[in-house]
């Protein structure tokens, strides 16, 4: 149950986009299309994003967007937002109902 | 309004015992399965154990078995998490996070709670 594998930090300017990568192994992200992202603002509850890989929870906006591709899954933020700024946590399913989470990502907005 | 509210965290002697609790409301608690997940200072969140809708059956991290307790009410719409011989690793923020539906099922965490603080230290 290693975890799976974020970049510390990202950053960009309001209005561009960036991309969170999230790679994992052959028993996580290569194994399920179950990888969930989640905006984590200190202090308050982590917020869902994407789940099943490139599904939207209704009330995040299409702004957010996920993929993958073999044992690698992504998140992009497009239009960039102030508000945007956060932590990014990626998470996969690992089987028998065990979940793995990533190291986190912390965006920064320019 | 679905919530999910965590108390019992504070400051614990390394070998203590601690008891977390989480109160939810706003949804009928019976028909979800549960989870709590951890954050460390300065890391990423880890998720530590996982319990079935009626209580059963409970799953947790390799690293913490046999020290860490899942269980549920559902009369009381409250889930609990017994640590026992605590470690100084084990400071962290404590969520509780809600899981998969009964009639529907899925592979993620949709409600979170805001968490509990529980610090290991002499």
């Amino acid at each position: 149950q290693s975890a799976l594998t974020q970049p510390r930090s990202v950053s960009g300017s309001p209005g561009q986009s960036v991309t969170i990568s999230c790679t994992g192994t052959g028993s996580d992200v290569y194994a399920y299309n179950y990888v969930s992202w989640f905006q984590h603002h200190p202090g308050k509850a982590p917020r869902l994003l994407i789940y099943d890989v490139s599904k939207r929870p209704s009330g995040v906006p299409d702004r957010f967007s996920g993929s993958k591709s073999a044992y690698t899954a992504s998140l992009t933020i497009s239009g960039l937002q102030d508000d945007d700024e956060a932590d990014y946590h990626c998470c996969s399913y690992a089987g028998s109902d065990t979940w793995v989470f990533g190291g986190g990502t912390k965006l920064t907005v320019l | 309004e679905v919530q999910l509210v965590e108390s019992g965290g504070g400051l614990v002697q390394p070998g203590g015992s601690l008891k977390l609790s989480c109160a939810a409301s706003g949804f009928t608690f019976s028909n979800y399965e549960m989870n709590w997940v951890r954050q460390a200072p300065g890391k990423g969140l880890e998720w530590i154990s996982h319990i079935s809708a009626t209580g059963l059956t409970v799953f947790y991290v390799d690293s913490l078995r046999g020290r860490f307790t899942l269980s549920r009410d559902n009369d009381r719409n409250t889930l609990s998490l017994q640590l026992n011989n605590v470690r100084v690793e084990d400071t962290a923020v404590y969520y509780c996070a809600r899981g998969s539906a009964t009639f529907f099922y899925s592979y993620y965490m949709d409600v979170w709670g805001k968490g509990t603080t529980v610090t290991v230290s002499s």
